[in-house]
């Protein structure tokens, strides 16, 4: 079992519209949580960081953490072509001391 | 703002080089990270370390080796480069380990 899972997609929304993006953590653990976004070509960049459970919003981004059911889930509302991208799920668990990656889901808003 | 550079963009080399990937961060970070990314398999750790001279093997160690000499600066070593090690190879660095890794821009490596 992978420590983190995430749907590959690819997932396509209509601009404008609420994109739901999902993973799920083995290590129950595990205590922080981040979203990156990665351009294609380019390298991961840090979009959310979430450490308890519940929601966390930042401008157009909401990151939902859910320690009881293992899962952190991404919103990006109003969703524009520029959010087209691959986000990848991060956790942090003190038990492996390491940082898990998620293989990413790319994310196509269509204009 | 965190600041991570990689020594090059793109770089070329031939099987059986000595190959140096350079890294460097210019906020005084405790943790810096090497991965790769492939297409498919995701980002892969090859080494870390929490602090100047000390290293640890990540899930992929095989065929590199690191140096951190300063702070600041983190080495990633190809000690004789093969064709599988053509990847993209990703520096980050943390302030502590368990808050977030800042990456570098990335530097693509094909070895012919």
């Amino acid at each position: 079992q992978k420590e983190v899972e995430q749907n590959s997609g690819p997932l396509s929304v209509p601009e404008g519209a609420i994109a739901s993006l999902n993973c799920t953590y083995s290590d129950r653990v595990s205590q922080s949580f981040f979203w990156y976004r990665q351009y294609s070509g380019k390298s991961p960049e840090l979009i959310m960081s979430i450490y308890s459970n519940g929601d966390k919003e930042d401008g157009r981004f909401t990151a939902q953490l859910n320690k009881a059911s293992q899962y952190v889930s991404l919103l990006i509302r109003d969703s524009q072509p520029s959010d087209s991208a691959t986000y990848l799920c991060a956790v942090f668990s003190w038990r492996g001391n390491q940082f898990y990656f998620g293989t990413g889901t790319s994310l196509t808003v269509i204009p | 703002d965190v600041k991570v550079t990689q020594s090059s963009r793109y770089l070329v080399k031939r099987t059986g080089e000595k190959v140096f990937l350079e890294c460097v961060q210019d906020m005084d970070h405790e943790n810096m990270f090497w991965y790769r990314q492939d297409p498919g398999l995701g980002l892969r750790l090859i080494y870390f370390s929490y602090d100047v001279k000390m290293k640890e093997k990540g899930d992929i160690p095989e065929g590199y080796s690191v140096s951190r000499e300063k702070k600041e600066r983190f080495s990633l070593i190809l000690e004789s480069a093969s064709t599988n090690q053509t990847s993209m190879y990703l520096c980050a660095s943390s302030l502590l380990q368990n808050q977030p890794q800042h990456f570098g821009d990335g530097t693509r490596l094909s070895i012919l």
